[in-house]
């Protein structure tokens, strides 16, 4: 079974905060994806990478950044918590080729509250 | 602009009933869909999945059913269970685009005993 971790399920931060949110799989994916869930919104996608040290901006990627220095790990980045951002974090990995067994598969979330 | 719509944001059943959740896409590239349920306090999880040269997909009281024509998906679920209680995403994808999915706002079913 895939797994995929995030360091952390809770957070609360302080505004002007930089914030670091971590992710690990275990399945040798190239694809990683951080979203956002808010009520009435759905997911949303932040930001994605399609392979190590590669990154590509989401549909709504102001006010964060990413890192993804080994295949397994990718970070999300907060550079300066605002109260917008929060929001519950997931995570998510998928092999390189999107054929009809490949869905997502997500970690557990962060909840990540900036007071 | 929305790619994938889920126009009821609950919907509320008895046990043992069918549940119908449904979705609308806008994007005609898109070719393959996949249903998440996802509970409180968790990430979601795959359920389902359906590619454009199918019509539908079954998988134990799981049926996805696809018509390309209205761009329309449709989850159904038989018997519905109280575990089946979750909020339930569509999403889409498109071959030889991005590897990203995208997702719906999703539907709250609950599922009476």
């Amino acid at each position: 079974d895939v797994k995929v971790t995030q360091s952390s399920r809770y957070l609360v931060k302080r505004t002007g905060e930089k914030v670091f949110l971590e992710c690990v799989q275990d399945m040798d994916h190239e694809n990683m994806f951080w979203y956002r869930q808010d009520p009435g919104l759905g997911l949303r996608l932040i930001y994605f990478s399609y392979d190590v040290k590669m990154k590509e901006k989401g549909d709504i990627p102001e006010g964060y950044s990413v890192s993804r220095e080994k295949k397994e790990r990718f970070s999300l980045i907060l550079e300066s918590a605002s109260t917008n951002q929060t929001s519950m974090y997931l995570c998510a990995s998928r092999g390189r080729q999107p054929s009809y067994n490949s869905p997502l598969h997500f970690g557990n979330g962060t909840r990540l509250t900036v007071t | 602009d929305q790619q994938v719509k889920q126009n009821s944001p609950s919907l509320s059943v008895q046990e043992g009933r069918i549940s119908i959740l449904n979705c609308d896409y806008t994007n005609s590239m898109f070719d393959y869909f996949l249903w998440y349920k996802k509970y409180p306090a968790e990430g979601p999880t795959f359920l389902i999945s359906i590619s454009s040269i199918k019509d539908k997909n079954e998988d134990g009281r799981f049926t996805v059913f696809l018509n390309k024509s209205a761009k329309h998906l449709s989850l159904h679920i038989v018997p519905s269970q109280p575990g089946d209680s979750a909020v339930y995403f569509c999403a889409a994808s498109a071959q030889g685009g991005s590897e990203k999915l995208v997702f719906g706002k999703g539907t709250k079913l609950t599922v009476n005993p």
